[in-house]
């Protein structure tokens, strides 16, 4: 969605729980969703992926999940540190697109 | 392995002044470029775009000007920059056949 006059949704997580970072898409057809993490001063870095054809994908502490019939994305990060806290942006896009749609973006912050 | 370069890193400039950002990447052919501009606190807008040498897709109006001389080279330009310009500035690019984009450091552009 519309993502640049937006002010940035805030989640505060205690250091060690577990958190889940939400998305909602409104695309059909999109069918490729990505999640990238933005440190503060930095350019954001790409974390992980998933298809449409999956609903879920794992990769080192995260979890992406996809519910295409509400057409909802959801970034969980296990055991969180420090290091996670950053502005978490979702992705999409469909076969044929050249440009990626940038969601509003969540600021996570992990409490010591 | 591939590697994107942005200079400056931080730029202050007066109104009315030009502008010029570059953004070159390594290790990869016929890449798409993209810049994108981020104000603070907000998500990502896609200025332009290109899948080419000399091919520039314009995706918001304003007085930004973008050109790509050569294969991995993509520039950002400005005749006489505006207040509204002050921002974030992030290139990124993808290789052709998949769909994550790769960012850069970006570069801080204030406008006085």
């Amino acid at each position: 969605g519309e993502s640049v006059g937006l002010h940035l949704p805030t989640l505060s997580v205690q250091e060690g729980d577990n958190s889940i970072i939400n998305c909602a898409y409104s695309n059909s057809a999109s069918d490729y969703f990505i999640w990238y993490k933005q440190e503060s001063g930095k350019g954001p870095q790409f974390i992980i992926d998933i298809r449409s054809n999956m609903d879920k994908r794992q990769g080192q502490r995260v979890t992406v999940l996809l519910n295409k019939t509400v057409k909802h994305l959801s970034l969980q990060i296990a055991a969180t540190q420090p290091g996670d806290s950053a502005v978490y942006f979702c992705a999409e896009t469909h076969f044929g697109n050249e440009k990626l749609t940038f969601g509003t973006g969540t600021r996570l912050t992990i409490i010591p | 392995s591939q590697t994107i370069h942005q200079w400056p890193a931080t730029l202050v400039q007066p109104v009315g002044s030009p502008l010029s950002l570059e953004c070159t990447v390594e290790g990869t052919s016929n890449p798409n470029l993209y810049w994108y501009r981020q104000a603070a606190g907000r998500g990502l807008q896609l200025l332009f775009y290109s899948v080419g040498i000399g091919q520039i897709s314009s995706e918001v109006p304003q007085n930004l000007s973008a050109s790509r001389p050569q294969d991995r080279q993509f520039i950002l330009s400005s005749k006489k920059l505006l207040l509204s310009d002050s921002g974030f500035y992030l290139c990124a690019w993808r290789d052709r056949g998949v769909h994550e984009q790769y960012f850069g450091p970006g570069t801080r552009l204030t406008v006085t």
